[in-house]
């Protein structure tokens, strides 16, 4: 089977602008998480979509947002870009319990 | 108090010596998971754990429900086991929400 895929997977913006990132689950897999990663703040989570529904949600603000297709892929959409939302965005997909990560999108904003 | 500590945060060793890393949490779980994150950002599921202990090849990892528990356990280090290692929590909802400790930076030098 083919691994969590994330595109793209680097992207430079600048404050202001949006930014929407795309994660295809491994096949079958119907639930998908997404995570932040600073180096301040660690790994945060951010949002989890289960069969187009969002299951849960993170301590984050409005300006992230995501969510899932019939297919299970999912975005994330980050609007009016700060300095402070510069990481690393990973996905996540599980069946059950164990979760697969994708490689990372890494976003830096100027 | 985060809800999942590590110790230590950095540990530096030399080739051939046995590692232990500890992952403490406050919080009831279903799952822990151990993940490696190399320099580059890939995040790889080591273990998910929910009772006992499970081996795989040179790393061990062993959960303690009552304690609140749970150790990696490295053989035989390598300096290829140089990586960030990461202890991570689901819930007992269950929800893929995975809540994370600070990470092990951890070092095996030639």
């Amino acid at each position: 089977k083919a691994g969590v895929t994330q595109t793209p997977r680097y992207l430079i913006k600048t404050r202001g602008q949006q930014v929407t990132l795309s994660c295809s689950p491994i096949s079958g897999h119907r639930s998908v998480s997404w995570y932040q990663q600073t180096p301040g703040q660690g790994l945060q989570f951010l949002f989890e979509y289960f069969s187009e529904t969002q299951r849960n949600k993170g301590n984050f603000p409005g300006r992230f947002s995501g969510r899932q297709f019939s297919n299970s892929r999912s975005e994330m959409n980050v609007s009016t870009l700060e300095l402070g939302d510069s990481a690393l965005y990973l996905c996540a997909s599980s069946s059950g319990l164990e979760q697969f990560f994708g490689p990372g999108t890494r976003l830096t904003v100027l | 108090k985060n809800e999942v500590e590590q110790s230590p945060q950095n540990l530096t060793a030399q080739e051939g010596e046995f590692i232990t890393i500890n992952c403490s949490y406050s919080v009831g779980i279903s799952a822990l998971h151990w993940l490696q994150q190399h320099p580059g950002g890939g995040i790889v599921s080591l273990f998910m754990l929910s009772s006992g202990k499970k081996k795989h090849g040179r790393l061990i990892a062993t959960i303690n429900i009552q304690e609140k528990h749970s150790s990696l356990h490295i053989t035989a280090s390598h300096p290829r086991d140089s990586a960030v290692y990461i202890c991570a929590v689901i819930g007992i909802q269950g929800a893929q929400k995975l809540v994370f400790g600070q990470g092990t930076r951890l070092t095996i030098n030639p």
